[in-house]
């Protein structure tokens, strides 16, 4: 199975807003509402920042949002901060019963 | 609090195989919804799931890897372990194990690093 396809690097100025696509197929984010984003720093487990598309659990602060369109999700921080600095994967179940992972997204703030 | 923790041994011959066990504490691995996984991640690369155990036994697999990969649940000792076998320079990564609830991983270990090296 192909990695689902997100860009390698988005930036933004604090307080500004960011946005990562992550692109899939029909068997996968197409498929599903199961779509999930995480966010890891470095050196540390990744974090499950939203889940079943635009969830956010419990503690994740409201600045993170989410939507899918078609075979396309995103995830939009707004009123970025410094802490937001991470790596940000999405991940989705497919119709192989499987789970794929983006191939990553290196968030810098300005 | 449910805690993970991966444990087994940080270098591995190439041809032979990787086994790591993943520790469930603070909850049961027997719970329904709760499927038991391992991601791996080679250094400075992305994640890539391997695949997930429910506490029946029932499997599921990365394609790309299936032939090479066992996966196995000792609900007993409220364990899972991962078999890699044929191990060759691009296995080294960190590995994680984490809980698979509703289709989303919300429970990681710490990761383990395992390097391939002779």
């Amino acid at each position: 199975q192909s990695a689902l396809t997100q860009p390698a690097s988005v930036s933004g100025s604090p307080g500004q807003s960011i946005t990562i696509s992550c692109t899939g197929t029909s068997s996968d984010i197409g498929a599903f509402d199961s779509v999930s984003w995480y966010q890891q720093h470095p050196d540390k487990a990744p974090k499950v920042m939203i889940y079943d598309v635009s969830h956010r659990p419990s503690g994740v602060s409201n600045r993170f949002s989410a939507s899918k369109s078609g075979n396309t999700a995103s995830l939009t921080i707004s009123g970025l901060q410094a802490e937001d600095e991470a790596d940000y994967y999405c991940s989705s179940y497919t119709t192989s019963s499987t789970h794929v992972f983006g191939t990553g997204t290196k968030v810098t703030v300005l | 609090q449910l805690h993970l923790q991966e444990s087994g041994p940080g270098l591995v011959k190439p041809s032979e195989t990787l086994s790591l066990t993943c520790t469930v504490s603070g909850g049961s691995i027997s719970s329904d919804n709760q499927y038991w996984g391992w991601i791996r991640q080679p250094p400075g690369k992305g994640l890539e799931w391997i695949g997930n155990i429910y506490y029946t036994g029932s499997t599921y697999y990365n394609p790309t890897l299936k032939s090479r990969v066992t996966i196995s649940v000792d609900t007993s000792r409220n364990q899972f372990s991962l078999e890699l076998r044929s191990v060759t320079a691009p296995d080294t990564a960190l590995y994680y194990c984490a809980r698979a609830y509703l289709r989303r991983f919300d429970r990681w270990g710490q990761g383990t690093l395992v390097t391939v090296s002779s």
